[in-house]
C-alpha cells in the first residue's frame, strides 16, 4: 500500500516563526502536492511538484514556499507564519499527473 | 470553482445501499469523474473514477448517465465506517494535475 506520512499531526507556532512541514511517500511517485483545508473553503492547492527540484504554484501559493530535493520528500515552508495560515495541511502524491492522489493524515497547524 | 454540485448531507441505514448523487452538467468530453471520501480527522481517500462507462471496484460502483451530466456513487452495503464526507470531482485525465474540490456530501450511516 502507498504510504504518505507527514511529520506532525498537530503543530502550534507563533506569529513570525519559520515553519517546516515535511511529507514523505514510499511508492516512488513522481508527483507530490500540498493542500490546505479550511471549513467552508474545501481543499485548495498550494504547490505541487512533478519531479525533483521542480515545483509549480497552485491556487494559493502566497506566503508559502516548497522544496523537493529528493523524490520521496516534499517540504512546505512558511517563511513567516501568520494567524491566517492556521489550517489543516494535507500532502498527497500520485504516480503521474492524471493518476489518483494518495493523501497523508494531515497536519493541523495553529499560529498564535 | 468546483464544477460539481452535491447535496450537503445524507443519511443511510447501516446495511443498506448508499446512493450519492453528483451533478456535473458542464463536464467536457475529456473530463473524468472522480470520487474521494474523507473520514473525520483523516486525509482524503480515493474511491473510484470513470469517463462514461459504469465502473465497479471493491469499494463502490459508479453510475454515469448517458449524457454524462450526472453520476451516482453507490456503496452497496453501507457500514458505520462509511460515515464520511464524499467528494465528486471532474478533471481532465492527463493534462492537469489539479483536483478542484467542492464542499462534498456528508454521509451519515445510522445503526
Amino acid at each position: 500500500d502507498v504510504k504518505v506520512t507527514q511529520s506532525s499531526r498537530y503543530l502550534v507556532k507563533r506569529t513570525g516563526e519559520k515553519v517546516f512541514l515535511e511529507c514523505v511517500q514510499d511508492m516512488d511517485h513522481e508527483n507530490m502536492f500540498w493542500y490546505r483545508q479550511d471549513p467552508g473553503l474545501g481543499l485548495r492547492l498550494i504547490y505541487f511538484s512533478y519531479d525533483v527540484k521542480m515545483k509549480e504554484k497552485g491556487d494559493i501559493p502566497e506566503g508559502y514556499s516548497v522544496s523537493r530535493e529528493k523524490k520521496e520528500r516534499f517540504s512546505l515552508i512558511l517563511e513567516s507564519a501568520s494567524t491566517n495560515q492556521t489550517s489543516m495541511y494535507l500532502c498527497a502524491s500520485s504516480l503521474w499527473a492524471g493518476d489518483e492522489q494518495y493523501f497523508g493524515p494531515g497536519t493541523r497547524l495553529t499560529v498564535t | 470553482d468546483a464544477k460539481t454540485t452535491q447535496p450537503t448531507s445524507m443519511d443511510c441505514a447501516e446495511g443498506r445501499a448508499a446512493n450519492l448523487p453528483c451533478n456535473h452538467s458542464t463536464i467536457s468530453g475529456n473530463e473524468y469523474v472522480y470520487w474521494y471520501r474523507q473520514i473525520h480527522s483523516q486525509g482524503p481517500q480515493y474511491i473510484i473514477h470513470g469517463l462514461k462507462n459504469n465502473e465497479t471496484n471493491e469499494m463502490a460502483s459508479l453510475i454515469i448517465t448517458e449524457d454524462r451530466k450526472s453520476s451516482t456513487l453507490i456503496l452497496p452495503h453501507a457500514t458505520l465506517r462509511d460515515t464520511a464526507v464524499y467528494y465528486c470531482i471532474v478533471r481532465v485525465w492527463d493534462s492537469n494535475y489539479q483536483l478542484i474540490w467542492g464542499a462534498g456530501t456528508k454521509l451519515i450511516i445510522k445503526p
